[in-house]
């Protein structure tokens, strides 16, 4: 199956900063997936982008699919973005299984 | 706006003894699937579930485990008999197709003591 690489593991910001995390991937994915993991362990979903781009708000992300990359950008961070992001893909023919990276834990302070 | 439920968000059990853990998927979709999250470390695939049949599963995916769909609404997880190692959060997740986006529940916290 893929592997799924995150960068980087730990990340701190002041308020009103901006950050990119990358997500990398071993191999080609048909599904490729961004949460962010509240403090209470909630997922959320945050993007569903196999490849382009899609923006939400302050948030955006690219997935660039035959270069096997993914990055998640945050403008403007405030403190309720803290928390852990995980991006997950899924090879073909892999029945669903969405494979997670090790996560971004992010804190922003005040 | 339709959302997976699961229930119950915090279990407590013995070792040795069985729990089930129980999620109502977003009624419209036909793919589930369960996940689960050691504390600290990332969300791991248990088992994906189609037409009332396993699609796909890991190697954690024991005869200890086995997967069910009962009535037209809810979708289970049995653990038969739960080892100290069992101890994470579960996830249970749905998708309306495969390599569809799959949309997670809010978890259950399985503590085996």
């Amino acid at each position: 199956g893929i592997q799924v690489e995150q960068s980087p593991p730990d990340l701190i910001l002041q308020e009103g900063a901006n950050s990119t995390l990358r997500c990398n991937f071993s191999d080609s994915v048909n599904n490729l997936q961004w949460f962010h993991q509240n403090p209470w362990g909630q997922l959320i979903n945050l993007f569903y982008i196999p490849s382009g781009t899609k923006q939400n708000g302050r948030l955006s992300a690219t997935t660039v699919a035959t270069e096997r990359y993914s990055l998640l950008y945050i403008s403007s961070s405030q403190t309720t973005d803290s928390g852990v992001y995980f991006c997950a893909g899924e090879g073909f023919n892999q029945g669903g299984k969405l494979i997670f990276g090790q996560g971004t834990e992010l804190s922003v302070k005040p | 706006e339709p959302e997976v439920t699961q229930t119950p968000s915090h279990q407590v059990t013995q070792m040795g003894q069985e729990v089930i853990l129980r999620c109502v998927p977003i009624s419209n979709h036909l793919y589930f699937y369960w996940y689960r999250q050691i504390l600290g470390q990332k969300v791991e695939f248990l088992v994906s579930f189609y037409n009332n049949e396993i699609s796909e599963k890991s190697e954690i995916f024991d005869d200890q485990f086995s997967v069910e769909r009962p009535d037209g609404s809810n979708f289970t997880l049995k653990i038969r008999s739960t080892k100290l190692e069992d101890s994470a959060m579960y996830f249970c997740a749905s998708s309306p197709g495969l390599n569809n986006e799959q949309f997670f529940g809010p978890g259950t916290r399985l503590t085996v003591l």
